[in-house]
């Protein structure tokens, strides 16, 4: 089975500070993984994705994230927050091996301070 | 990408009523999904809508209590029937679309509130 961990709920930085979300997964097989953002009253947007090759990831935004199969982490950063930054994060975890099924992370409140 | 719509944006019910809350997407796909969002909660999946079938539910969740209807590639509608303010949430389409089997695009939401 597989399982998303975010640590922190919420996390608050200051603007021009560098910005990271934590992700720990598990899966039994390789992970295809992502990061999404929810603004307030709004659906959600895809930031990023790993599904094979690169490791390290770049999206939407000046966001980017590293699979690291060894720390089974997949932590999302970005090196300058911005205000426009402040919204909802969720990682998350799918293969689509017999059955399509995504796990989403309890998600992290990212917080900016002027 | 795919461009979805979701209609209402937003309701208010009194329990025991019924609300069918309708998902359009802008090209045909392969999968679609409904999402529960609780008040400060991640996302639940509902079930996956069928084309021409009855759809896939998830542990907890009953055709009774969420009859959803998939008659084509583009469009599904999910009901919360016999509401409780217990059913208040956000409720999510998704789709996955053909060739992209591994990324899901989201609808707006319907943002539910049951008195």
């Amino acid at each position: 089975a597989q399982s998303v961990t975010q640590l922190g709920s919420h996390v608050s930085v200051s603007e021009g500070a560098l910005v990271l979300l934590r992700c720990n997964y598990s899966s039994s097989v390789p992970p295809y993984l992502f990061w999404y953002v929810q603004y307030p009253n709004q659906g959600l947007q895809l930031l990023l994705k790993y599904t094979t090759g690169a490791t390290l990831v770049k999206g939407i935004n000046g966001f980017e994230a590293e699979f690291k199969k060894s720390e089974t982490s997949f932590h999302l950063t970005k090196p300058s927050a911005h205000m426009s930054d402040a919204a909802e994060y969720f990682c998350a975890v799918n293969r689509n091996t017999g059955g399509f099924k995504t796990i989403f992370g309890a998600g992290t409140r990212l917080f900016v301070k002027a | 990408s795919a461009v979805i719509s979701q209609k209402p944006s937003r309701d208010i019910c009194q329990r025991g009523t019924s609300l069918t809350i309708q998902c359009q997407v802008d090209s045909q796909v392969t999968m679609m999904f409904w999402y529960r969002q609780q008040p400060g909660q991640s996302l639940t999946l509902i079930a996956t809508a069928n084309q021409g079938s009855e759809a896939t539910y998830e542990s907890g969740f009953v055709i009774d209590k969420f009859p959803i209807s998939r008659p084509n590639l583009t469009f599904s509608t999910l009901t919360v029937s016999n509401m409780s303010p217990e059913d208040s949430s956000i409720y999510l389409c998704s789709v996955v679309r053909q060739g992209a089997t591994h990324e899901q695009f989201f609808g707006p939401g319907t943002r539910l509130t049951v008195l």
